[in-house]
């Protein structure tokens, strides 16, 4: 089976600026989960989706949001960047709720300038 | 509430060594705990997880954890070091629990000396 996959890989946006990020599960995966990973703040949880609705939400301004599509597909969305919104967003699937196990994706990388 | 403590950001270890990478949770109901493995420029990849089925784990790569209840620890092991082991190690807890998120330690960086 394929691995979980996210686009782009990398990301130049500036201040301001909006950003879509795009996850596609593994096959047969039915919750989509999102993570911000910085140095200094670590991994932080961000939000959860499942059958298309948002199951789970971390400590994240509204600036933050996402969805989830018919065929399990995710997007995340930023609006009005920020330089500290710099980081490496990941992406992990799993086969439903908790305590399923979640697997993720190589992450997109966006640095606000 | 469930929470993990990775003890030491960064640990050292000669190659061929014991690997020891510790692990502490939190949690007021049974958890489920898992190990994952960066390397640099990558996702999380799953080294092996504590469904309550044995608390003994094997995982990839050789290494394996024990689950223990009364000392509230996770901790991961492998018996000789790797050059290829060196990357930074998460320990994360989910619990069996309505729509619980996963939670993530603060990582332990592995290096290994030659």
């Amino acid at each position: 089976k394929a691995g979980v996959t996210q686009t782009p890989r990398y990301l130049i946006k500036t201040r301001g600026q909006q950003v879509t990020l795009s996850c596609s599960p593994i096959s047969g995966h039915r919750s989509v989960s999102w993570y911000q990973q910085t140095p200094g703040q670590g991994l932080q949880f961000l939000f959860e989706y499942f059958s298309e609705t948002q199951r789970n939400k971390g400590n994240f301004p509204g600036r933050f949001s996402g969805r989830q599509f018919s065929n399990s597909r995710s997007e995340m969305n930023v609006s009005t960047l920020e330089l500290g919104d710099s980081a490496l967003y990941l992406c992990a699937s799993s086969l439903a709720l908790a305590p399923e196990t979640q697997y993720f994706g190589p992450g997109t990388r966006l640095l606000v300038l | 509430a469930q929470s993990v403590t990775q003890l030491g950001s960064h640990v050292s270890v000669s190659e061929g060594a014991l690997v020891l990478l510790r692990c502490n949770y939190s949690s007021s109901v049974p958890p489920y705990l898992f190990w994952y493995v960066q390397y640099p420029n990558q996702g999380l990849q799953l080294l092996l997880k504590y469904t309550s089925a044995a608390t003994l784990v094997k995982g990839i790569n050789g290494f394996e954890a024990e689950f223990k209840k009364s000392e509230t620890s996770f901790h991961l092991t492998k018996p000789s070091a790797h050059m290829s082991d060196a990357a930074e190690y998460f320990c994360a807890v989910r619990r069996n629990f309505g729509n619980e998120k996963l939670t993530f330690g603060t990582g332990t960086r592995l290096t290994i000396i030659p």
